[in-house]
């Protein structure tokens, strides 16, 4: 089955620094990296994805790059905020079995003010 | 448009007991997945339903199992819950033929066994 490694577990920022968070897959038949943001006692929420046939998606001030002959992918957060403290967790799956994720271990991100 | 919710919030039984959990898709998805989230880990699939049948399984011993009702709601159910099934009981749902992968969670249930 798949396996994603998430790394790293805890990572703190000053305010306006960039913030990466990196995970590596092991099925090479996974097309689907979705990233949430979980809030403490709060949902995973949906923040962006990227799909397999594209290298590079970018939604404001969060990008997710894509290599998929090493089979990771990167989550950056630049100009990050204190409203960006979170739990970030990467997933990966076969996108037609919507729903049958392989989530990595989470990263602890701390914005200080 | 209607989100994903799951009832009760939070639930404190015994070892060896039974719970029954509910989730409640989004509006217009026919597909639901349950995912285990214990503390400090990334959510874990346990199982996926779609048209009321189980559509894929997780890791998961036999005692947890599910349905599927004609609405696309769902429960979870465990039997002889043992400690360590203490976690927050998270619920997705998702449009099978959409191909796009995305799925919704809902609030979640935490369970605590002791």
């Amino acid at each position: 089955g798949e396996n994603v490694e998430q790394h790293p577990s805890t990572l703190s920022v000053q305010e306006g620094d960039s913030a990466v968070i990196k995970c590596t897959y092991s099925d090479s038949a996974s097309n689907y990296f979705p990233w949430y943001k979980q809030e403490l006692g709060k949902r995973p929420q949906l923040i962006i994805d990227i799909r397999s046939n594209v290298g590079e998606k970018k939604d404001q001030r969060i990008a997710v790059t894509l290599n998929k002959t090493a089979k990771h992918f990167s989550l950056h957060i630049t100009e990050t905020q204190p409203e960006d403290s979170a739990v970030y967790f990467c997933a990966a799956t076969y996108r037609t079995n919507a729903g049958k994720s392989t989530f990595g271990d989470g990263t602890t991100l701390t914005v200080k003010p | 448009e209607t989100g994903v919710t799951q009832s009760p919030t939070h639930l404190i039984k015994t070892r060896g007991q039974q719970v029954t959990l509910r989730c409640s898709s989004q509006s217009g998805h026919n597909t639901v997945s349950w995912y285990q989230q214990a503390l400090g880990q990334g959510p874990q699939f346990i199982f996926q339903y779609y048209r009321e049948e189980e559509n894929g399984r997780g890791n998961f011993p036999p005692r947890f199992s599910g349905l599927q009702f004609p609405n696309y709601s769902s429960e979870l159910n465990v039997n002889a819950l043992e400690l360590d099934d203490s976690a927050l009981y998270l619920c997705a749902s998702s449009l099978a033929a959409s191909g796009t992968g995305e799925q919704y969670f809902g609030p979640g249930t935490r369970l605590t066994v002791t």
